[in-house]
Formats: structure tokens, sequence, C-alpha cells
């Protein structure tokens, strides 16, 4: 059967700081890979978006960028983290049908 | 551009209470339709997917139904239990790599 791994479950960073969230699916092969948002109160917000290695798209101009090195692993990055960065950050993955999330990670920028 | 709205907002029922959520969009050219429920601070727990072919997806209590022409989705609770008080959304696709457009949810409270 198929997993979702999505690491660390909390994060406190300080302003400036490096970001760096992991997400990785087992069980499946070429999924469709996303990085969703979701704000404090609000819907979720898509991020970025994969339908196969080195292929990413991204929805919203932002502070953040995400990567694919792997078939299956999905990388969220930031080289300066912002306070606006914080947040609750989904990881998804899909292949034709169904989507399926992972817990998520809580970011708290200080 | 796709829209996707959720009525209402919040909702407050007494356990045992039969219920509908409300899902609304804009283009009726969708891929599929999936419900999701959300615990406070957790991920998303797929609850029902409907394709585009589909009238209706029933689990247990849940009920989903589809109505393309129109733009609408509703999710029927039945017997409301104070365990299903969650937030729940929906999420349409265009098509099958398409990325997942989201309602803003409802949020369900059913009290004991």
């Amino acid at each position: 059967s198929q997993t979702i791994h999505q690491w660390p479950a909390t994060l406190v960073q300080p302003v400036g700081s490096p970001l760096s969230l992991e997400c990785t699916v087992e069980g499946t092969s070429n999924p469709n890979l996303y990085w969703y948002r979701q704000a404090a109160g609000r819907g979720l917000q898509l991020l970025f978006y994969s339908v196969g290695i080195g292929q990413i798209s991204s929805e919203v101009p932002q502070n953040l960028s995400a990567s694919r090195p792997q078939d299956r692993q999905f990388i969220l990055s930031s080289k300066k983290l912002l306070l606006s960065d914080s947040g609750f950050y989904l990881c998804a993955w899909s292949e034709t049908v169904e989507a399926f999330f992972g817990q998520g990670t809580r970011l708290t920028v200080v | 551009k796709q829209e996707v709205t959720q009525i209402p907002a919040a909702l407050s029922v007494p356990e045992g209470e039969n219920l509908v959520l409300n899902c609304s969009f804009t283009d009726s050219a969708i891929y599929n339709l999936q419900w999701f429920r959300q615990d406070p601070g957790k991920g998303l727990t797929s609850l029902l997917l409907i394709q585009s072919s589909q009238r209706e997806q029933t689990s247990g209590r849940l009920n989903a139904s589809l109505d393309k022409s129109s733009g609408r989705s509703t999710l029927y609770i039945a017997a409301s239990q104070p365990g299903d008080s969650a937030t729940y959304l929906c999420a349409v696709k265009r098509d099958s790599s398409y990325k997942l457009i989201f309602g803003s949810g409802t949020r369900l409270l059913v009290r004991p």
C-alpha cells in the first residue's frame, strides 16, 4: 500500500534562516506531488506541483522554492524565511484519480 | 478560472441529526471531486471521491452527490456523532494530472 511521509511535524525558525521540508511517498511510482500551505483560519493554497522529476510548477510568486530530486521525493525550501511564511504546510500525492495528504508541518517563523 | 465555494462556513448540530454540507464550483468541466476531513492540526483524510461520470458515492454514514451541470456537490452525514466534528473540505480536479482546487471548508461541531 502507498504511504506518504512528511517531516518534521513542527518547526520554529527565526526570520532569515533557511528552510527545508521533505516529503516522500512509498508504494507508487511517478506520482503527481503537491505542496500546499494553510494559513490560520484560511483555505489551502497550492504552492507547487510536480508531474515528474525536475518538473516543478509554481502557483504563487513567493519566498519559497520546490525541488524533486527523486521520483518520490519532494522538497520545499527557502533561503531566508519571512514572518509571513508561517503556516501549516501539507504535502500530497496523486496518481490519476485520488489525492492523499501527509500529516503536515506546522512552521512558525519568529 | 475554477473557484470552489463551501457553504456554510461553520455548522453546529446536536448529536443524531442528519446534515448536508454544500460545495459549488464555477467550471463544470471537472475530472473528479473529492471530499476530505481535517481534524485540528492534522493533515487531510480522503472521505469520498466522485468521478465526473458518477452521480454519487457512499461510505458508511457518508453519501456524496455530484451534479456537474449545476456545479454542485453535497456531502450528507447521517446520524451525526461527536466524532464527526472536524473541518470538511471539497476539492475538484480539471484533469488527471492537474492540481486540486479547494474550497475554504465547513467547520462542523456535533454537540453531545
